[in-house]
């Protein structure tokens, strides 16, 4: 079992261009999550999905930020145009259904200067 | 008032020292509650779920009371390993929303 596997480890981008983040979940697991975490805020959930269903993005900050889950084992958070309020470490993760315990991916420290 | 407080930390305690963390919830709504250990740099984990009669895992004890929305994780025996964020989180109904709190750092020095 690899885990949840995010890409890139980091990013460093200037503002105003497109960030592109990526997650693939642990086979077999039903829900994917996405969350930012910062000093001032801590861990918010962004969006999540079920069956690669969009259930619900009310964390989502403004319309710059747009998730997608083509299929069961990859999903893409897009930020466009980045800012540097942006900049905070995107963590991925999973779950089974009926199972309370969520894998979390390594993350995705972005920096946006 | 946010809806996971906890302790503000950080706590630095000698090794084999006994410590406990607590953590308050405003919606009394929450259903399921949980500790999770965060590591400096590194993803959050899952330590330990909170049941309403408490329960141990180890040397951790976790306690959960409803009347008051108050959670504790009680560590003994403090080994260096278990120098980290503590993060309380508790969840609504479908387990999809969960809420974080900011997290107790604890420091466990030789």
């Amino acid at each position: 079992d690899a885990g949840v596997i995010q890409s890139p480890r980091h990013e460093v981008t200037e503002m105003g261009q497109e960030v592109t983040l990526r997650c693939k979940p642990i086979s077999g697991h039903d829900y994917l999550f996405w969350y930012r975490q910062t000093m001032m805020r801590g861990l918010e959930l962004l969006i999540y999905f079920n069956n690669n269903v969009p259930i619900d993005d009310s964390g989502m900050p403004e319309d710059r930020f747009s998730a997608k889950m083509p299929n069961a084992s990859f999903s893409t958070l897009k930020i466009q145009p980045s800012e540097p309020r942006d900049s905070a470490v995107y963590f991925c993760a999973s779950r089974r259904a009926n199972n309370y315990g969520y894998t979390f991916g390594s993350g995705t420290r972005l920096t946006v200067v | 008032r946010k809806e996971v407080e906890q302790d503000p930390g950080p706590f630095n305690v000698p090794e084999g020292a006994t410590v406990a963390f607590n953590c308050t919830y405003s919606n009394s709504a929450s259903q399921s509650f949980f500790w999770y250990r965060q590591d400096c740099r590194k993803e959050p984990k899952l330590l330990m779920s909170v049941y309403s009669s408490g329960n141990e895992d180890g040397r951790f004890t976790a306690q959960l009371n409803r009347a008051s929305q108050y959670i504790s994780l009680l560590i003994r025996d403090s080994k260096l390993s278990d120098s980290a964020t503590y993060l309380c989180v508790v969840t609504k109904g479908n387990n999809n929303d969960m809420r974080f709190g900011a997290g107790t750092r604890l420091t466990v020095k030789p």
